[in-house]
């Protein structure tokens, strides 16, 4: 079993719609959650940065994070087609190394 | 300014061919990542530096992969005698020095290497 579970999707949506995506993961050490965005044929772009549990918003983006049930989430408020990409999240403990889910892959239908 | 790039954005590559892969980091960033990508998966840790200091090549899957960054800026990233398996998309990270968003890590676009 991987260190972070994240459904591949793929997922569609109408514009305007709330998007929603999240990540179980089972190390219990994890204390920094992101999210990525990853167009196609580009690297990841960072989009959200948590520390520990709480809520973070930024813009149209929220961020969840659960650390009593190891679950974080990402809303996508008002999405727009171009929102369309595949989303990362991503985590790690103290040290450097980033652990990401599989990524979920995102439409946004016009 | 400018962000991390890598040379080439694509390669390919006959099995047992030797490559390697450039990664130039964000000006003054002194961390510096390589991941390893494949098609439907989320990227994979291979090795960390600090400056020219090879940290944790823990990720690095074989012998036939190596890394270095001999100035402490720009790395390469080298595999020997490549094999089908090594066919992925081969991103580089960087991140800037502080305590503010410790390890905060700026992707380049990445090469994707096809091993034939």
């Amino acid at each position: 079993q991987k260190e972070v579970e994240q459904d591949p999707g793929p997922l569609s949506v109408p514009e305007g719609a709330i998007v929603s995506l999240n990540c179980t993961y089972s190390n219990s050490a994890f204390q920094y959650f992101m999210w990525y965005r990853q167009y196609s044929r580009k690297g990841p772009e960072l989009l959200m940065y948590t520390y520990s549990s709480g809520n973070k918003e930024d813009g149209r983006f929220t961020a969840q994070v659960d650390k009593s049930s190891k679950y974080i989430s990402l809303f996508i408020r008002d999405s727009q087609p171009s929102d369309s990409a595949t989303y990362l999240c991503a985590m790690r403990s103290n040290d450097y190394k980033l652990s990401f889910g599989a990524g979920t892959t995102v439409t946004v239908r016009a | 300014g400018a962000g991390v790039s890598q040379s080439p954005r694509y390669k390919v590559a006959k099995r047992g061919q030797d490559v390697a892969l450039r990664c130039d980091p964000i000006s003054g960033h002194v961390s510096l990542f390589w991941y390893q990508q494949a098609l439907g998966q989320g990227p994979e840790f291979l090795t960390y530096f600090q400056n020219e200091a090879q940290l944790d090549k823990s990720g690095l899957p074989s012998d036939r992969f190596f890394a270095e960054r001999p100035e402490g800026s720009v790395s390469t990233l080298k595999i020997q005698r490549t094999q089908q398996e090594d066919s992925a998309v081969y991103l580089c990270a960087s991140s800037p020095p502080g305590t503010g968003r410790p390890y905060e890590q700026y992707f380049g676009p990445g090469t994707r290497l096809t091993v034939t």
